[in-house]
């Protein structure tokens, strides 16, 4: 059974870069068949997709988002990771990795994390 | 501000029909498949309907979604208190470099 789990600090300070990583379990990052991504969901609001990777090293962003994020995969460690960059408070939200295809949203997510942004 | 937009809530009694709609634009809905996710209270959500209207294996077949031109909307039959949830529509959409748009969701409650 597929496993994607987030781990990272709940708390970050304004201006500081997050960072977050989704461990992997019960399947290999590197299928051929799926992407990996990074999906968020501020406190009792909706949701927005941050972007996704292939285990290639291949990423697509949100266009809104795209100037502060990055992520990279560990096909090593079975991982892969969000940064995003100067964060504030409107970036404080529940932030979920999931597993799609390149069609298709997620099918699979992890449990999320909580971020909250503040000093 | 989502890019798809749903209404925020919507509610109905047990055993009634209700239905959520989503509207978007000629470059997510009017030319992409529309998803549906379910989410419960305090869990991530659960893909709910596929190519817009196929259901993975295992949702009732109480739950179905429709899509024409740049609307799409879930209905749910049989209402039941276990369906009282936030529900989210996703679509691709290709303006840009493309990527994936999600409603705002709507909050399900069964009266």
């Amino acid at each position: 059974q597929l496993q994607l789990q987030e781990s990272g600090p709940g708390l970050v300070k304004p201006s500081e870069t997050l960072s977050l990583t989704c461990t992997v379990s019960g399947g290999s990052i590197s299928s051929s068949s799926y992407y990996w991504g990074w999906i968020r969901q501020p406190p009792g609001k909706g949701l927005e997709w941050i972007g996704s990777i292939y285990y290639s090293g291949s990423t697509y962003y949100n266009p809104s988002l795209k100037s502060r994020v990055t992520i990279s995969v560990d096909t090593s460690k079975n991982q892969f990771s969000l940064k995003l960059s100067s964060v504030t408070a409107a970036d404080t939200a529940v932030y979920y990795c999931a597993r799609h295809k390149r069609v298709t949203p997620p099918d699979y997510w992890g449990q999320g994390t909580l971020v909250t942004v503040s000093s | 501000q989502s890019v798809l937009t749903q209404p925020p809530s919507a509610s109905g009694t047990p055993g009634q029909r209700v239905t959520i709609s989503c509207s978007g634009s000629s470059s997510n809905i009017g030319s992409n498949y529309v998803y549906w996710y379910q989410q419960l209270p305090g869990t991530a959500p659960k893909l709910l309907i596929y190519r817009n209207n196929q259901r993975p294996s295992g949702v009732p077949d109480r739950f179905s979604g429709s899509k024409s031109g740049t609307s799409a909307s879930l209905a749910i039959s049989g209402l039941r208190s276990e369906d009282e949830a936030d529900y989210y529509c996703a679509a691709w959409d290709d303006s840009l470099s493309g990527y994936w748009v999600f409603g705002g969701g709507t909050k399900l409650t069964v009266l």
